[in-house]
């Protein structure tokens, strides 16, 4: 089992669509969560850190199950400009494990 | 402003000719990773530095080397890169300590001829 999965899709959603992105991760250590975003051909840019109590940004919301170790993105009223690729990422934070474990990545394309 | 700065942003090598990729960062973080990214894939961590503590990746092959002379600086060598190490390599930063998220470089697109 990878360390952490994601659905690749693609995900084809019209303008103005919700989507929702899923990740699982298999170490029950984990401590700290991200959801990154990336564009074509540039780097990795964070888009949110998830909490355990849930957190939302705009259109954006990141949440957290612990005990099923599962991160979720809900993407409300989507843009043409979310076209992009969602990445999950988790670290251990513990002793000298200082790794970003990274999910494959999650396409979206957002059509008009 | 940038705070994670990678040189060049495109470089060009010949096969085997060794090439150096450079990194600096303005944000006094104590942890810096090298990442190798290909095409629709995750990034593959090849090493990082805590402080001056270096941590190799058990499959980063022998080819790739690290520096960090500084906090501030850190350094990739390709000591005879191959077609295969065409990719993005990408440098990040993290305040381990307060476990926030890493901060990226725009990264370097390297091509090797």
């Amino acid at each position: 089992r990878k360390e952490v999965e994601q659905d690749p899709g693609p995900f084809n959603v019209p303008e103005g669509a919700t989507v929702a992105f899923n990740c699982t991760y298999s170490n029950s250590a984990s401590q700290s969560f991200f959801w990154y975003r990336q564009d074509c051909r540039k780097e990795p840019k964070l888009l949110m850190s998830v909490y355990s109590s849930g957190n939302e940004d705009g259109r954006f919301t990141a949440q957290l199950n612990r005990a099923s170790q599962y991160i979720s993105l809900l993407i409300r009223d989507s843009k043409l400009s979310d076209s992009a690729t969602y990445l999950c990422v988790v670290s251990l934070n513990a002793g000298n494990n200082r790794k970003l474990i990274w999910g494959l990545g999650t396409s979206l394309a957002v059509n008009p | 402003d940038a705070m994670v700065i990678q040189n060049p942003r495109y470089q060009v090598t010949q096969f085997g000719k060794p090439v150096t990729l450079s990194c600096s960062q303005t944000l006094n973080h104590n942890v810096m990773y090298w990442y190798q990214q290909k095409s629709s894939q995750a990034p593959k961590l090849l090493f990082h530095y805590y402080d001056k503590d270096f941590n190799n990746e058990a499959d980063t092959p022998d080819n790739f080397q690290s520096r960090r002379p500084n906090t501030s600086f850190c350094f990739l060598d390709i000591r005879s890169p191959g077609l295969g190490d065409a990719a993005m390599y990408l440098c990040a930063t993290r305040d381990w300590g307060t476990n926030t998220e890493a901060f990226f470089g725009q990264g370097t697109r390297l091509t090797v001829v």
